[in-house]
């Protein structure tokens, strides 16, 4: 079972914020936080991970907040091509399990 | 970021055929390789975990002796649908694992390949 609860879905209009929550009040010390998008019909395409610090890079940024039970995924200008379902993972590669879960995530839509 | 290709992106096949679906790495190595499944409207489902030269892991609910898995080398695995049925028709995705240093380590996902059984 996931470990994350999203909103089903949001709305953001073109050229502004997008900001997804994600809350996962049950993570562990050892796990990250993932965020993985996809479009319609593709596979899904690596954004952004952290642990407890807020992370950037080119495409998004992640804010973790302090006591680690809920994160945002920010991405500063949204566009058209943003459109699509977002999904927060928590994962921990330590040990021998690697696998991640994927819960319903949020259908994020772009709107001119 | 890290590559993962998929071939092929789409097939077509007659009830009771098998069908080959190659998962590349193509700028790392990959240790680890997963297969997913997923339905319309559906999130993905984990069939399987390869392992480079070993046997795959496959999840709950998933017939090895139907979806044969074969990770021969660092950069490829091959999941073959033995005696597809019109009920196997899906989309099937594979990631690879990049483990970096440090203790975190990313899966990067391919494009997918939509399995269509008549």
């Amino acid at each position: 079972d996931a470990k994350t609860t999203q909103p089903p879905s949001m709305d953001c209009a073109e050229g502004r914020a997008a900001n997804l929550p994600c809350n996962h009040s049950t993570i562990s010390g050892n796990e990250y936080v993932y965020w993985y998008r996809q479009i319609h019909s593709q596979g899904p395409q690596y954004i952004i991970h952290g642990l407890k610090n807020n992370e950037t890079n080119e495409m998004a940024s992640l804010i973790i907040t302090e006591d680690r039970k809920s994160s945002t995924l920010i991405l500063p200008h949204a566009t058209l091509r943003d459109t699509a379902v977002y999904y927060c993972i928590v994962f921990s590669s330590g040990g021998s399990n690697y696998k991640l879960t994927f819960g319903k995530g949020t259908l994020l839509t772009v709107n001119p | 970021g890290a590559v993962v290709s998929q071939h092929p992106s789409r097939v077509i096949c007659k009830s009771g055929t098998s069908v080959k679906i190659e998962c590349r790495s193509l700028d790392f190595q990959a240790t680890t390789m997963f297969w997913y499944r997923q339905f319309p409207k559906q999130s993905l489902m984990l069939m399987a975990t390869s392992n480079e030269g070993s046997k795959a892991t496959y999840e709950q609910g998933v017939e090895k002796d139907k979806f044969l898995i074969n990770h021969a080398s660092l950069t490829l695995s091959t999941l073959t649908v033995t005696s597809a049925h019109p009920e196997d028709s899906s989309f099937y995705i594979c990631s690879a694992r990049d483990a970096l240093a440090g203790g975190s380590d990313t899966q990067y996902f391919g494009p997918g390949t939509r399995l269509t059984v008549l």
